[in-house]
């Protein structure tokens, strides 16, 4: 069965600093990758997506993330954070192939963004 | 942008109660999805659910669980008789294709507390 490990609980950003946040995963194949993000009270929105092809994923709000396959991980990075960015930050993998089978998700990270 | 939408926002029910979570997903989509998320742990599958049929379910979607498409544009979750352990925050999710063509979208969530 398939898991992924967000290491960092929670993470702490000034303002206009880079952000980089760890998803690492376990799967016997390559996996279809994604990131998402909840604010406060709702529901979780679709960063980004990786389901093959060039390994460095481009997504909405200005995040990028990198699937290394050696490294099985899919790293989620940003230039310069803004203070709307604090949010909860989801890393899910699903099975290639997977039909409609359900994500599994990280327990996810807490960024904080400091003025 | 369409989106998926659920209701009630929060629902406090008594143990023991039966409860209907409700949701509409994006009209064109053809997967639908419940997760779960407990208080501070991460989001977890539940069910998924195509052409009129659950097409996959995690082990915590026991008998005391159920959906339902009753028309052509709801997607409920029942739960028979509560326990305390099901309160949680539960997500709707629907899909154009399987998530290996379509990503899920999410609806912002039911907050479901049993007393």
């Amino acid at each position: 069965a398939q898991s992924v490990t967000q290491p960092d609980i929670h993470i702490t950003v000034s303002e206009g600093a880079s952000l980089e946040l760890r998803c690492n995963y376990s799967y016997g194949a390559t996996p279809y990758l994604f990131w998402y993000v909840q604010s406060p009270g709702q529901g979780l929105q679709l960063l980004l997506k990786y389901f093959s092809g060039d390994t460095l994923v481009q997504g909405i709000k200005g995040f990028e993330a990198e699937f290394k396959r050696s490294q099985s991980s899919f790293n989620l990075r940003k230039p310069s954070v803004h203070w709307s960015d604090a949010a909860e930050y989801f890393c899910a993998v699903g099975r290639t192939g997977g039909g409609a089978d359900g994500l599994t998700f990280g327990k996810g990270t807490h960024l904080i963004i400091q003025p | 942008e369409p989106e998926v939408t659920q209701t009630p926002s929060h629902q406090v029910t008594q143990m023991g109660q039966e409860v209907i979570l409700r949701c509409v997903p994006i009209s064109n989509h053809l997967y639908f999805y419940w997760y779960r998320q407990i208080l501070g742990q991460k989001v977890e599958f539940l069910v998924s659910f195509y052409n009129n049929e659950i097409s996959e379910k995690s082990e915590i979607f026991d008998d005391q669980f159920s959906v339902e498409r009753p028309d052509g544009s709801n997607f409920t979750l029942k739960i028979r008789s509560t326990k305390l352990e099901d309160s949680a925050m539960y997500f709707c999710a629907s899909s154009e294709d399987s998530y290996s063509n379509q990503p899920q979208h999410f609806g912002d969530g039911t907050r479901l507390s049993i007393l």
